[in-house]
């Protein structure tokens, strides 16, 4: 079974951009969960969605937003990109959504560097 | 707010020693806990969890945890670690409130031969 992909692997954009990053869970599997990835603040929740809705936001400006599809594939969006956004951002999937015993799976990440 | 600490950011071992990185959580319920693995260049991994039952969890490659409720702590322990354990550790706890995953701001541990 083929894991987590994320696509593109790197970006590079500029300040005041915007962006839009791609998840494709684990076949079956309906949960998909962002995370943030720095060396200062470590690995952030940034949302969770089960079945298209959104469950779970984590402390982020509403600059991130994110959506899911009827095919469980995920996107984020970033706009008007800031240098602190510069981050590897990881998607993970699982079956069910965070509250039920599952564990999640995570994608290589995509690395952002705002320029 | 739910908090994960890792009390060690970098550990230098030699092969063959015994390794134990501690971890402890602020969440006062019931917790599912993880720790997943990072090699250079790899994306992150699941090592081993624990959910309910035996506080003694053993992983892939070795590994194991202990859940000790009354400390509050997971700490992850191997007794003879390898040069290709050399990667950085997370630990992660997340209540059956079902919030999301917290993570701890990870260990790096770096095994020499």
């Amino acid at each position: 079974k083929a894991g987590v992909t994320q696509t593109p692997r790197y970006l590079i954009k500029t300040r005041g951009q915007q962006v839009t990053l791609s998840c494709s869970p684990i076949s079956g599997h309906r949960s998909v969960s962002w995370y943030q990835q720095t060396p200062g603040q470590g690995l952030q929740f940034l949302f969770e969605y089960f079945s298209e809705t959104q469950r779970n936001k984590g402390n982020f400006p509403g600059r991130f937003s994110g959506r899911q599809f009827s095919n469980s594939r995920s996107e984020m969006n970033v706009s008007t990109l800031e240098l602190g956004d510069s981050a590897l951002y990881l998607c993970a999937s699982s079956l069910a959504p965070s509250g039920s015993q599952e564990t999640q799976y995570f994608g290589p990440g995509t690395r952002l560097l705002v320029l | 707010a739910q908090s994960v600490s890792q009390h060690n950011h970098h550990v230098i071992l030699s092969e063959a020693a015994s390794l134990e990185l501690g971890c402890n959580y602020s969440y006062g319920g019931t917790v599912n806990l993880f720790w997943y693995v990072q090699y250079p260049g790899q994306h992150l991994q699941l090592l081993l969890k624990y959910f309910s039952g035996d506080p003694l969890v053993k992983g892939i490659k070795g590994f194991e945890a202990e859940f000790i409720k009354s400390k509050f702590s997971f700490n992850l322990r191997k007794p003879s670690v390898q040069w290709s354990d050399t990667a950085e550790y997370f630990c992660a706890v997340r209540n059956q409130a079902g919030t999301a995953l917290i993570f701890g701001k990870g260990t790096t541990l770096s095994v020499s031969s």
